[in-house]
């Protein structure tokens, strides 16, 4: 267990919709970031929030965009989805933005149909 | 942009065996991570190298900076060791770079 939580388990969406994840950090962590891990395949940093900001960003479009709260909760939301964006979604929270040990939730499974 | 090499991608074992899973990358970092990734399971953070080395229980990792190297070893390898581990690297442009890799598998 790592105290962190991601929430739904497993979705299933259609092209062209919107879609919003969410994580729960462990108390205490000010960073979080995000992963797209498609199958068979290592995690693909999306991007890295600190303190409510975006401290880091991947090789994502501007569909990808996230938000961190006060209470170490945190979505990403795709909009406009695509077939490709089928993939495991990590988040993964510490408390430095870097050098630090990172603590991932389960992850969130999304189906684009 | 780092590149980040593991090598075996696949490994099968015999329980007891002492096992070397090896990571090479291309650019200098700030830190490198091993992790562990069970089938359908989350990610778990084994270790986190700077320099040097450290040691938890019958895992070992290792890191050369200066070869831009790390090895992660299993001492007395056991069945329950059987998973994916994974190198990551951080670097300047923050979040991780992960490897692809090493699916372990320890036969009894």
């Amino acid at each position: 267990e790592t105290g962190v939580t991601q929430s739904p388990t497993h979705l299933i969406k259609t092209r062209g919709q919107q879609v919003t994840l969410r994580c729960s950090s462990q108390s205490g962590h000010n960073t979080v970031s995000w992963y797209q891990q498609a199958l068979g395949q290592g995690p693909q940093f999306i991007f890295q929030y600190y303190r409510e900001e975006e401290n880091g960003r991947g090789n994502f479009p501007p569909r990808f965009s996230g938000l961190q709260f006060p209470n170490y909760s945190s979505e990403l939301n795709v909009n406009a989805l695509e077939l490709d964006d089928s993939a495991l979604y990590l988040c993964a929270s510490s408390y430095l933005t870097h050098t630090d040990t990172q603590y991932f939730g389960p992850g969130t499974r999304l189906t684009v149909l | 942009k780092n590149e980040v090499e593991q090598s075996p991608q696949n490994l099968t074992a015999q329980e007891g065996e002492f096992i070397t899973i090896n990571c090479s990358y291309s650019v200098g970092i700030s830190a490198l991570h091993w992790l562990q990734q069970h089938p359908g399971g989350g990610i778990v953070s084994l270790f986190m190298l700077s320099s040097g080395k450290k040691k938890h229980g019958r895992l070992i990792a290792t890191i050369n900076i200066q070869e831009k190297h790390s090895s992660l070893h299993i001492t007395a390898s056991h069945p329950r060791d059987s998973a994916v581990y994974i190198c990551a690297v951080e670097g300047s442009e923050g979040g991780l770079t992960f490897g692809k890799g090493t699916h372990l598998i320890i036969q009894p």
